[in-house]
């Protein structure tokens, strides 16, 4: 089955900076990466997705980026803010029907004002 | 307009007993998921329901059930907790097209200990 690797686990940077988050897959047949934003106390949020027929996809300061032939993808986070504090997934998933995604482990990531 | 909504939002049990986790949502969604969320271990699918009258087994399916009640319900049941089901669990719903994903909208959570 897939398996996703997210790294790193704990991000800091300071307010202004860019964040990096990134993450491999194993299965070939993935074609479907979304982020998922969660605050704490909450739920996760989408926060971006990108399907595999592209290589880049940007909303304002959010963007990730795919090599489906390395086999992973990105989330990157440009001129930061505090209000982006938060733990950020990635997922994985074959693009069909229900959706079986299958979660990176997590990255804390601290804005320092 | 609520979403999706999870109750309760905490529990504590002792190994043995059994408990239900009720979700409801109210976006007509066709899909609805159990995940559980560990610490360094990122969510993982229970169980899904990918539409009314149909449930499969996820990741880790084992010492769970799962009801889908009606297209906005679904429920997990726990029949005799364990202290390795000790966790956060979240519920989720998607509107699950033929051919595309849609995203998967979560509740706020049940956190669940297990003495």
């Amino acid at each position: 089955g897939e398996n996703v690797e997210q790294h790193p686990s704990t991000l800091s940077v300071q307010e202004g900076d860019s964040a990096v988050i990134k993450c491999t897959y194993s299965d070939s047949a993935s074609n479907y990466f979304p982020w998922y934003k969660q605050e704490l106390g909450k739920g996760p949020q989408l926060i971006i997705d990108i399907r595999s027929n592209v290589g880049e996809k940007k909303d304002q300061r959010i963007a990730v980026t795919l090599n489906k032939t390395a086999k992973h993808f990105s989330l990157h986070i440009t001129e930061t803010q505090p209000e982006d504090s938060a733990v950020y997934f990635c997922a994985a998933s074959i693009d069909q029907g229900a959706q079986k995604l299958v979660f990176g482990q997590g990255t804390r990531l601290t804005i320092n004002p | 307009n609520a979403g999706v909504t999870q109750t309760p939002k905490f529990q504590v049990l002792k190994t043995g007993q059994s408990m239900t986790l009720q979700c409801a949502q109210d976006m007509n969604h066709n899909s609805m998921y159990w995940y559980r969320q560990d610490p360094g271990m990122g969510l993982r699918l229970i169980y899904y329901s990918a539409s009314e009258g149909t449930t499969d087994k996820g990741e880790v399916p084992n010492g769970y059930n799962v009801s889908r009640l009606n297209k906005r319900e679904f429920s997990l049941r726990l029949e005799s907790a364990a202290p390795s089901q000790t966790s956060v669990y979240f519920c989720a719903s998607s509107e699950a097209g033929q051919a595309y994903n849609s995203p998967l909208h979560f509740g706020n959570g049940t956190r669940l200990t297990v003495t």
